[in-house]
């Protein structure tokens, strides 16, 4: 299958401090990206779908300024975490869509990235 | 509201125990059901994605399966490396290839 790749798989870092979270896909180009956040025994919750060359389409709930999107080319969408605080620590996990007519494609998932917020 | 419901929450199985995951789901418009396998402090992997009622898919041990308004996962001859969390999801007309998640079913295989 396609293959996504994100970066860091773990960060650590202090409180109010921003992170970034690169997530790539490697081997195909993807117009759309998702941003998903799971914790701890539950289910994946989408965040945001990330499109190249325009704004993000944040879910409702989700606080656009503390959780900024970039997807600066077909194959690179990055998150970053703004002014972190504990309860921002979570499981960030992206996803891209192969390419394929609307309501096709198969979506693949990186591995990942373990923020946690002291 | 579109929802996606996995029973059971967890499941053990000895080796070799067969059975089955349901995932049901309301959705207006079904535009695929897909199904996923996540270890633990891993992203999902893709398993398989059906897209009509009938439509059946194979992948050594797994088998899954799809009607109107539900799919199973069917493990024959589950092996412990087989444990994990299985994940289902659909995609909906007008969700721009968002998926919606069910909170998943942890399989746990005992030798």
């Amino acid at each position: 299958g396609a293959v996504v790749s994100q970066h860091p798989s773990r960060v650590i870092c202090k409180s109010g401090t921003s992170v970034k979270i690169e997530c790539r896909s490697l081997d195909f180009q993807a117009t759309t990206m998702f941003w998903y956040r799971q914790f701890p025994k539950q289910s994946l919750m989408l965040m945001a779908t990330s499109n190249e060359g325009s704004k993000a389409t944040y879910e409702q709930g989700v606080e656009k300024d503390k959780f900024l999107i970039n997807h600066a080319s077909l194959t690179l969408s990055t998150l970053t975490v703004t002014s972190a605080h504990p309860e921002d620590s979570s499981f960030y996990i992206c996803s891209a869509r192969t390419s394929g007519g609307a309501d096709t494609g198969e979506l693949f998932f990186g591995e990942g990235s373990r923020l946690t917020v002291l | 509201e579109d929802q996606v419901t996995q029973s059971p929450e967890a499941l053990r199985l000895q080796e070799g125990e067969s059975s089955s995951l349901n995932c049901s789901y309301t959705v207006s418009g079904l535009r695929g059901l897909f199904w996923y396998r996540q270890d633990p402090g891993k992203g999902p992997e893709f398993l398989f994605t059906l897209y009509s009622a009938g439509e059946e898919k194979e992948k050594e041990r797994l088998k899954a399966t799809l009607t109107k308004k539900e799919s199973f996962l069917h493990i024959t001859a589950p092996k412990p490396e087989d444990s994990a969390t299985y994940l289902c999801a659909v995609r909906f007309s007008g969700g721009y290839n968002k998926l919606i998640f069910g909170a998943g079913t942890r399989l746990a295989v005992h030798p």
